[in-house]
């Protein structure tokens, strides 16, 4: 059973463009949420994550929106370059980051 | 401070043949994990160690054991492998214990084919 449910598999943008991604949980009790980038032949490394005390949380040209009634985050990247090319992982965990549920993954293409 | 790391990088093992896959981090970090990474499957947990000492089964334990040697290492084993876990490993790890929001910090990944 997937936990956190993440779409799309697959996109592909435009250099410039907005990509968004978007992950939907079942568990309320999640109370982190975080987002992991990872290069081809690298591991994962933190993006950036959110609580559901707050709606938006913005860092530099990636935001998380989050929308605790509907049960949904979103990761978009603003103005996005070739170097953002990677594949994309939400997460949820609860009472900290320690065990972290991941969704599927998204691979995402910026071409130029 | 090389962070997590991992050996080997690349295994290739014949079906029943055992292994162990080596994780070790120099951030002084109190849990360490393991995970295995398939195509649209997303990254899911094996084992995890929440402190020098112990040890608890994640989602996808069958198959494998785990030993955390020291704060600083923790390995897999795979006793008799099998096609279905051809997969990528990655350690990770993270500073704090229970109910700490840091980041886990991940190795580069060991790619595993089981033939």
């Amino acid at each position: 059973q997937q936990q956190v449910k993440q779409s799309p598999q697959s996109l592909i943008v435009q250099k410039g463009g907005i990509p968004i991604i978007n992950c939907a949980y079942e568990n309320t009790a999640f109370d982190y949420f975080p987002w992991y980038q990872q290069f081809p032949g690298k591991g994962p490394a933190l993006l950036i994550a959110i609580r559901p005390d707050v709606s938006e949380k913005k860092e530099g040209r990636f935001t998380i929106s989050f929308n605790k009634s509907a049960k949904q985050f979103s990761l978009h990247i603003m103005d996005s370059q070739p170097g953002d090319s990677a594949t994309y992982f939400c997460a949820a965990s609860i009472g900290g980051a320690q065990k972290l549920v991941f969704g599927q993954g998204t691979r995402l293409t910026i071409n130029p | 401070n090389a962070g997590v790391t991992q050996t080997p990088k690349f295994q290739v093992l014949k079906t029943g043949q055992s292994m162990t896959l080596q994780c070790a981090q120099d951030m002084n970090h109190n849990s360490m994990y393991w995970y295995r990474q398939d195509p649209g499957m997303g990254l899911r947990l094996i084992y995890y160690s929440a402190s020098e000492g112990t040890t608890d089964k994640g989602e996808v334990p069958n198959g494998y054991n785990v030993s955390r040697l020291n704060k600083r290492e923790f390995s897999l084993r795979l006793e008799s492998a099998a096609p279905s876990q051809t997969s990528v490993y990655f350690c990770a790890s993270i500073r704090g214990g229970s109910g700490s929001y840091n980041e886990q910090f991940f190795g580069p990944g060991t790619r595993l084919t089981v033939l």
